[in-house]
């Protein structure tokens, strides 16, 4: 056990439709990463929040959206979901950003597929 | 823009042997962080080692050393007495962190095939 937990595991849903991905990050660990990995494009690092707030984006398109709350869980919400949406999602999460020589610890995923 | 290569789209290595994967990089900074993590077959990402770009001496940890070449942006990972539990996926990642705003740039990763 990372420390860092994902839920669900597994979400099989339908192309137009919304779902949540929810992240706790490890104790302490003020930064939270989600990451997308599919077959052809590898792992893509899509946003970061630190202590509540957006740090950086990164390929996140427009139907995603995501959010960290006070107590540091963090939400990564997919809409109009689209078959290429189909993917293993990762949360991480770091002891503060700045931190620079740790890396990041994972969460062991979320997979969505969308049929 | 930094980018992440590893050119081994596979490799394979005999039980108790050694291999180096190939990582290489681009960027235009000259203090950053690199990493290998590995991804088994359960897709978990696991930390095997990280390199801090200013320190030339070379990490090592048990099995696990890299080859650090800043000059050359080269960041290979040598496994030594590999054993079948170390089958995977091994990414390799660029952190850099400007003004509170990082992120982990991956490569594509090297699928490592070990045989009994």
């Amino acid at each position: 056990d990372s420390g860092v937990t994902q839920t669900p595991k597994h979400l099989i849903t339908a192309t137009g439709q919304r779902v949540t991905l929810r992240c706790s990050p490890r104790s302490g660990d003020l930064s939270v990463y989600w990451y997308q990995q599919s077959l052809d494009q590898g792992l893509q690092f899509l946003i970061q929040y630190y202590n509540g707030e957006e740090r950086a984006k990164g390929n996140i398109l427009e139907r995603f959206s995501a959010q960290q709350f006070p107590d540091l869980h963090s939400e990564l919400n997919l809409s109009s979901l689209e078959l290429g949406d189909s993917a293993l999602y990762f949360c991480a999460s770091s002891v503060v950003a700045g931190a620079l020589g740790y890396g990041y610890t994972f969460g062991s995923g979320t997979r969505l597929t969308v049929v | 823009a930094q980018t992440v290569t590893q050119s081994q789209p596979e490799m394979s290595v005999q039980e108790a042997e050694t291999v180096t994967l190939s990582c290489t990089y681009d960027t235009s900074e000259s203090d950053y962080y690199l990493f290998w993590y590995k991804q088994p077959p359960s897709r978990q990402m696991i930390l095997v080692i990280r390199q801090e770009a200013y320190k030339q001496q070379n990490a090592t940890e048990n099995r696990f050393s890299v080859n650090f070449q800043k000059a050359a942006k080269s960041f290979s990972l040598k496994i030594s007495d590999s054993q079948l539990g170390d089958a995977a996926m091994y990414f390799c990642a660029y952190r850099r962190v400007q003004g509170g705003s990082e992120k982990l740039v991956f490569g594509k990763g090297t699928k490592l095939t070990v045989n009994p």
